[in-house]
């Protein structure tokens, strides 16, 4: 079975400050990992995906993921926060781009000015 | 740019009325799915299709149906609604990664 745990239900960051959301997966074989963000009354957009290759993601929004099989993990960082990036984020995974997903249960991110 | 289309972004329904979910997306994919998304519970996968005509339960099937009579639409009905399908539903396609849809509130009072 697949299933995602994002451990930080919230987390509040300064703007201009460092933002890492970490993700949990557990997964039978070599996964497909992503992660999505939904900003408010929106669907979600992919942020960035892996599969294989260089364990660290580049995404878009200045977001990068970085995936470390011996620590079952595909955690997301931001150097610099913007208020725009407050968001809920999800982590994903499956067997493929295209097969069913599962997703953890988010993260929100407030921005304090 | 593909588009997922959700026909209605709120809806408000009373228990026991049949209801359907409209999502068509215009890019001739094969794969279309339906999640709920709850707080704290984050997207849950209700069914999905790789064909037309083709469906698979996901996770929570229970007191859902779909139909997908053309590639591009895919339906979620609800045959009777009850107070605890209150949920935000989304709609995705692929392949290539998900693309998905902006959702639809659906109430259920």
């Amino acid at each position: 079975a697949q299933s995602v745990t994002q451990p930080d239900i919230h987390i509040t960051v300064s703007e201009g400050a460092s933002l890492e959301l970490r993700c949990n997966y557990s997964y039978g074989a070599t996964p497909y990992l992503f992660w999505y963000v939904q900003s408010p009354g929106q669907g979600l957009q992919l942020l960035l995906k892996y599969f294989s290759g260089d364990t660290l993601v580049q995404g878009i929004k200045g977001f990068e993921a970085e995936f470390k099989r011996s620590q079952s993990s595909f955690n997301l960082r931001k150097p610099s926060v913007h208020w725009s990036d407050a968001a809920e984020y999800f982590c994903a995974v499956g067997p493929s781009n295209d097969y069913k997903l599962s997703f953890g249960a988010g993260t929100t991110v407030t921005v304090r000015a | 740019d593909v588009k997922v289309t959700q026909s209605s972004r709120y809806l408000v329904k009373r228990t026991g009325e049949k209801v359907f979910l409209e999502c068509v997306q215009d890019m001739d994919h094969e794969n279309m799915f339906w999640y709920r998304q709850d707080p704290g519970l984050g997207l849950r996968l209700i069914y999905f299709s790789y064909d037309v005509k083709m469906k698979e339960k996901g996770d929570i099937p229970e007191g859902y149906s779909v139909s997908r009579e053309k590639k591009e639409r895919f339906s979620l009905i609800l045959e009777s609604a009850s107070t605890n399908q209150t949920s935000m539903y989304l709609c995705a396609s692929s392949p290539r990664g998900y693309t998905f849809g902006s959702g639809t509130r659906l109430t259920v009072v």
